[in-house]
């Protein structure tokens, strides 16, 4: 089955922009999402399909993709953005199962 | 309002049993397809088992097959996750999630979670 590969952390200052990415096979077949979540939270949806945020989530949150990797951009990052994110999508090799990746803890400094 | 709530979670013995429910409230469970994700405190998210279609299709990961099943109750509007001969590995806060049967591919993703229950197999 698919994997889906993140850097374990990034840390960005306050105000600035950074980016989160993910790899993985089933991106080239499915779209990634990412689920925001912090601490002692469930997760929610933040950014799922080419760049579509659920009513609710600020737009200094964006979705990119090529090929078999995704990105989540955080433009002008806020104290509140600080969090563990992680992408997901459909696995693609015909099992119908799904993958996530390891997840990524965004530091806001 | 629309939420998923999921409960039955606990501490069992190794090669133990436990049903979870996740309850749906706002909308008529039977229309989405709901999946089980869980999450060792501190790891990351990893999926479960997967209930699609009518019910007809139900998608486990390998690590669970033949050891948790999932049925629904309509009337009830609710999902159960049947777990059986638990292990320590099986230790996680259990989530449910929503998917809307309605998008296609390339698009796929869980719109609603349930806060999640906790399950310890512990001796």
């Amino acid at each position: 089955s698919s994997e889906l590969t993140q850097d374990p952390a990034v840390s960005v200052a306050l105000g600035q922009t950074v980016r989160i990415t993910c790899h993985g096979d089933s991106l080239r077949t499915y779209y990634a999402n990412w689920y925001q979540q912090k601490p002692g939270q469930a997760p929610i949806l933040v950014i799922y399909g080419k760049n579509n945020r659920p009513s609710g989530i600020p737009d200094r949150l964006s979705g990119s993709s090529s090929g078999n990797t995704a990105s989540l951009t955080v433009t002008g990052a806020q104290a509140e953005d600080e969090a563990d994110y992680y992408c997901n999508s459909r696995d693609n090799s015909g099992n119908f199962h799904v993958v996530f990746g390891g997840g990524t803890k965004l530091t806001v400094l | 309002e629309v939420q998923l709530v999921e409960s039955g979670g606990g501490l069992v013995q190794p090669g133990g049993s436990l049903r979870l429910s996740c309850a749906a409230s706002g909308f008529t469970l039977s229309r989405y397809w709901l999946h089980w994700v869980r999450q060792v405190p501190g790891k990351g998210l990893v999926w479960v088992s997967g209930f699609e279609s009518d019910g007809s299709t139900t998608i486990s990961a390998d690590s669970v097959k033949g050891r948790f099943t999932t049925s629904r109750d309509n009337a009830k509007n609710t999902l159960y996750l049947q777990m059986n001969s638990l292990r320590a590995e099986d230790t996680a806060v259990y989530y449910c999630a929503r998917v809307d049967p309605r998008v296609r591919r390339p698009y796929w993703y869980f719109d609603l979670w349930g806060r999640g229950t906790l399950v310890t197999v512990s001796s």
